[in-house]
């Protein structure tokens, strides 16, 4: 079963423009979501989670119980948030389950 | 800071052979974990392992796929004979605690031929 939906492949957007990357999960219990990043020739990090409630180099996300959703969302996008983001699930910390990623291109 | 290491950064092997994949986990942690993306396609979960143990494994991590810790120090992801479907990215990753961040390594690419 599809646990994570990331829709879009690729955003393209403006430097300064806002930006939102898309997270639908389907799971019926209380699940734990994350998003990750992975820069060029980085490694896969985290960003942040549903549970710390905290914003990240100026990312948000909120978890949305009614629409199952865990968007990600940044008012002005910098060029050096291009990179792949990936939504991520886990209901017990033994087991994760990840998105097909969403490639962030962010245009001078 | 440390990190995770993984070795060899990339690995080419024959199908039906068998590979050894290698992970060096922050000395601390004690949760462990491989996760495979075939070129283009998500991140997906293959195992985690504590306290010696497989905690969990997916559908993917069949009869072929074997993990352990021989050393203490090295988490080592082994693929007894290979497939040309084997062949993608293999992460590993570790965290401290169950609920604690999990920090990646840099990957191993397995290219099957």
């Amino acid at each position: 079963a599809q646990r994570v939906t990331q829709p879009e492949k690729l955003l393209s957007v403006f430097k300064g423009a806002p930006v939102e990357l898309k997270c639908n999960y389907s799971y019926s219990g209380s699940p734990e979501l994350f998003w990750y990043v992975q820069y060029s020739r980085q490694r896969l990090q985290l960003l942040l989670r549903h549970i710390s409630r905290e914003s990240i180099k100026g990312f948000t996300a909120d978890l949305n119980k009614g629409e199952t959703s865990f968007h990600l969302k940044k008012p002005f996008a910098q060029e050096e948030d291009s990179a792949m983001y990936y939504c991520a699930l886990t209901y017990n910390f033994n087991k994760f389950y990840f998105g097909s990623g969403t490639k962030l291109n962010v245009k001078p | 800071e440390p990190e995770v290491t993984q070795t060899p950064s990339h690995q080419v092997t024959q199908m039906g052979q068998e590979v050894i994949l290698r992970c060096v986990p922050i000395s601390n942690h004690l949760y462990f974990y491989w996760y495979r993306q075939i070129l283009g396609q998500k991140v997906e979960f293959l195992v985690s392992f504590y306290n010696n143990e497989i905690s969990e494994k997916s559908e993917i991590f069949d009869d072929q796929f074997s993990v352990e810790r021989p050393d203490g120090s090295n988490f080592t992801l082994k693929i007894r004979s290979t497939k040309l479907e084997d062949s993608a990215m293999y992460f590993c990753a570790t965290t401290l605690a169950g609920g604690y961040e999990q920090y990646f390594g840099p990957g191993t690419r397995l290219t099957v031929t």
